[in-house]
This record gives C-alpha cells, structure tokens and sequence, in this order.
C-alpha cells in the first residue's frame, strides 16, 4: 500500500530533551516536507526537500532541524524541544513534476512538550 | 510570509445547496496553487493542483477555478451532502516549491 509513516504518532516530552520523528514514503517521491497545525494558524511548512541531500525552510523553521539522505526518509529533528513546539505535525510527500507537488500526507504526530 | 487568505471562514448548508468558497494568493512568483480536504481526525488529501491562468478542475460534484492575474481560485461544490463537511484548505505553491496554506474554510452540511 502507498503510504507516508510517521512515528510516534503521539508524544509527550519535557522541555530541552531532543527528538526526533521519523517519516517514511515507499512511493519513490522526491519532494518531502514537514508541517505543524496549530488552532487558528493553520498548517505551516517547516521544512521541504526537493531531493535526496537538498532541503530548504519553510515559513517556521526555527527550532527545528532536518536531513535526507535517502530518497525514503526524511526525519524531523528537535535538538532542544520547547513548550511552543507543542504542536500536530505533518509530513507529507510528493513527485517532483511540472504540474505542481500534490501532497501526499502522513497520518500526524502530536507532540506535547512540558 | 505569503498571504493566502480563505473566505468565508465557516459555512453551514442545507442537503442539497450548491456552495462555494474562495482562496487569493500572491499573482507573482506563482507556481501551482493546490486545494485539499481535511475531515477531523483524518490528514489532509488532494483535491486539485492548478498551474494554468483559467484551468478549471472538476471531481464529482466539486469543481474548481484559477485566476492568477488577480490572484484567486475558486471552489464550488454542487449538491452539498452531509459527507462534504470537512475543512477546505487552499495552499499557494512559489516558484521556489515553498508551499504557503491559507487557514481554511470549515463546511457543515446539515442533512
């Protein structure tokens, strides 16, 4: 089944202990991106990879911090988390093609930091 | 940051009534402006991706417009049924591939 994993699906940590969440696709995607959903804000993007080795901010960045060295994973770091990560993330993926990267999303992790 | 706004904010139908909503976005730097279905408790799934001044989509009974001289996109739903209620999101995609959502419009259709 074509899929994008994340785990945990649910966490909850204190606050400067590091993080980290997976996300996987097994549909040979090349565009990758983390978001966060927060009420009233809206989904934002943290972070985006075009490809294997290539990422690039999104809108919040900060605090955050990514890797990808395999076309498949693409792991969401938080080397000190803090109470304002506490959040729903995202991660999605999608073909690298002329007609726009239709986001394929994974099922959510959602973080609490104390 | 972009500004991608979504109008109205929340819409509550009869069974049966045709709806629409509204996303404008920034006309410049513009590469694929992208519309999506969230239920509650569920992730997000595609509706359209648009690149083309005009395009207009259709799936079933939803349909959707691009104008990006002005800056909006429309989404009609036609015969709204009690499963369309769901939060549409539209997302504006740059000529960098960065992707900017706007916060949504929340549908209710009451039987």
């Amino acid at each position: 089944e074509a899929q994008v994993t994340q785990n945990p699906r649910y966490l909850i940590t204190v606050t400067g202990k590091k993080l980290t969440v997976t996300c996987s696709q097994n549909m040979n995607h090349e565009y990758m991106s983390w978001y966060r959903q927060d009420p009233g804000l809206g989904l934002r993007q943290i972070y985006y990879s075009m490809n294997v080795e290539v990422t690039d901010k999104g809108d919040v960045p900060e605090g955050y911090k990514v890797s990808r060295k395999e076309k498949r994973n693409f792991p969401l770091i938080l080397e000190s988390p803090s109470p304002n990560q506490t959040s729903l993330y995202f991660c999605a993926s999608s073909f690298s093609s002329p007609g726009g990267h239709e986001q394929y999303f994974g099922p959510g992790t959602r973080l609490t930091v104390t | 940051i972009l500004n991608v706004e979504q109008s109205p904010q929340s819409l509550h139908v009869q069974e049966g009534d045709s709806t629409n909503f509204t996303c404008s976005f920034p006309s410049s730097n513009f590469y694929a402006l992208h519309w999506y279905r969230w239920e509650t408790a569920k992730s997000p799934e595609a509706l359209f991706v648009m690149t083309l001044n005009g395009d207009e989509k259709k799936k079933g009974r939803i349909s959707a417009t691009l104008n990006t001289k002005e800056g909006y996109s429309y989404l009609y739903i036609k015969g709204s049924q009690p499963e369309d209620s769901a939060t549409y999101l539209c997302a504006f995609e740059g000529s960098n591939y960065k992707l900017t959502f706007g916060k949504g419009t929340l549908l209710t259709v009451n039987p």
